[in-house]
């Protein structure tokens, strides 16, 4: 079952609000990772997790917060967002991070999120 | 520094016709992998393939082809007979193997949007 899910599929947030994006795998994967997607463009990378560990943090605004409570999930904490963070945010997922092994990355199908 | 490089922004074509993606990449590693990957407009992206570097042995799967050539540093995608649900944006992508063994950083063509019309 290669399958990632992510809630909520929609999202409309005031600058001021506080809001999670979830993320979730079954897949056995140890590699996590959030896109962030704006229309017509490709996605760029936020935050890599390896074995629930933040290994890379693509120098993402602190306004952005991720978080990996456990193997299979993985959060990203939204405060005080403006305007241009309007997107799509797209979770991910590897078997890891090993060299040699197959990292074929699985998308789950985004959050849009819009911000007031 | 590794780049992708998909020249076709746009293409359209009538059902059942055959297309062809092209990407082109660049990179110093010898060992890499290459990836497909399509976007509907429901915004997933559903994994197509991955090709290694000191694989070049074409691929076929169903209705779609890839072919991949170290020498002019192509990976090509063609749909034969073309269908309505093809529609959609087509993105390449290159990740490197990077020494210490992190190779989590995809680097993403600027991906074509395919529409087949009926």
């Amino acid at each position: 079952d290669t399958e990632v899910t992510q809630t909520p599929k929609h999202l409309v947030m005031g600058m001021t609000n506080k809001k999670s994006l979830k993320c979730e795998q079954h897949m056995g994967h140890r590699a996590m990772y959030w896109y962030k997607q704006k229309a017509k463009k490709p996605p760029e990378l936020m935050f890599v997790y390896s074995y629930e560990k933040l290994s890379i943090n693509e120098s993402v605004p602190s306004r952005f917060s991720p978080e990996c409570p456990n193997s299979s999930l993985l959060n990203l904490h939204l405060h005080a967002l403006q305007p241009e963070d309007s997107a799509l945010y797209l979770c991910a997922s590897s078997q890891d991070l090993l060299r040699g092994r197959n990292h074929e990355q699985y998308f789950g199908p985004g959050t849009r999120l819009t911000v007031t | 520094a590794q780049k992708v490089t998909q020249a076709q922004t746009e293409i359209s074509v009538v059902e059942k016709e055959d297309v062809t993606l092209d990407c082109v990449y660049e990179t110093r590693d010898t060992t890499y992998y290459l990836f497909w990957y399509k976007q509907p407009p429901s915004g997933e992206l559903v994994f197509l393939i991955r090709r290694n570097s000191f694989d070049e042995q074409n691929e076929i799967s169903g209705r779609y082809s890839w072919n991949f050539q170290k020498s002019t540093s192509s990976f090509n995608f063609t749909i034969t007979a073309s269908q309505v649900v093809d529609s959609a944006v087509y993105f390449c992508a290159l990740s490197e193997a990077r020494s210490g063994g992190s190779n989590y950083k995809l680097t993403f063509g600027k991906g074509t949007l395919l529409t087949v019309n009926p």
